[in-house]
């Protein structure tokens, strides 16, 4: 079945790092994908990684893929206030055009 | 345009009321993409364009919802006989259609809300 979850909330220090998990169902998913939704926003693609790669780095974001456990993680280096938003896990199927959508964990920045 | 426009940004309608949602996608993308986003969920697929047909509508809650898509450009959503459960962001995508990455591109979003 189609099924992206993720928890809902995080809550981090300004500076600490930011670890957003997800777990997927389909072992068949070709991309898995990271966007991020700041209030009142559309969602913006934050990076991506492609099925048989473990780990992807952009400047303060590293994505980790463990397939065998069907898991996926962002984290953030450095979190800053600018960080605050709602981070939606999403994968896609080899066969299908449709994405499928995590709730979306919303991270909040703490003094 | 540069990115994916939606309009309007904010629909207040009475229930039983149609309403029609516009989406204009970026200039050269062939797919098109619908989802609805309720308080506090996730995203839920509603329909796909690849030009002007939908290979896929399988999201679409109800008879009332239905969309089309014109010269491979502007889409419209409508939901006819509003009901306070359909109260909810909607948002357009679109992508190229080319290469598997498929990387969507989101409007802002319409709030529709059913009073």
């Amino acid at each position: 079945g189609e099924d992206v979850e993720q928890s809902l909330f995080l809550s981090v220090r300004e500076g600490d790092s930011s670890v957003i998990n997800c777990t997927y169902t389909d072992s068949s998913s070709t991309y898995l994908y990271w966007y991020k939704q700041e209030p009142g926003a559309g969602l913006q693609l934050l990076t991506y990684i492609f099925s048989n790669m473990d780990m992807k780095q952009d400047q303060r974001l590293t994505v980790l893929l463990n397939k065998k456990d069907k898991h996926l993680s962002l984290r953030i280096a450095d979190t800053q206030t600018g960080d605050s938003a709602i981070y939606f896990c999403a994968e896609r199927y080899s066969s299908a055009s449709k994405i499928i959508f995590g709730s979306g964990t919303r991270l909040s920045i703490r003094p | 345009g540069a990115g994916v426009s939606q309009s309007p940004s904010n629909k207040v309608t009475e229930k039983g009321k149609d309403v029609e949602l516009r989406c204009d996608p970026i200039s050269g993308h062939t797919a098109l993409y619908w989802y609805r986003q309720s308080l506090g969920q996730g995203l839920e697929f509603l329909i796909y364009f690849q030009g002007n047909s939908a290979p896929d509508k399988s999201g679409l809650p109800s008879d009332r919802f239905s969309a089309e898509r014109t010269g491979g450009s502007v889409s419209t959503l409508t939901i006819q006989r509003t009901q306070q459960e359909d109260s909810a962001v909607y948002l357009c995508a679109s992508s190229s259609g080319a290469g598997a990455k498929n990387i969507q591109y989101f409007g802002a979003g319409t709030r529709l809300s059913v009073l």
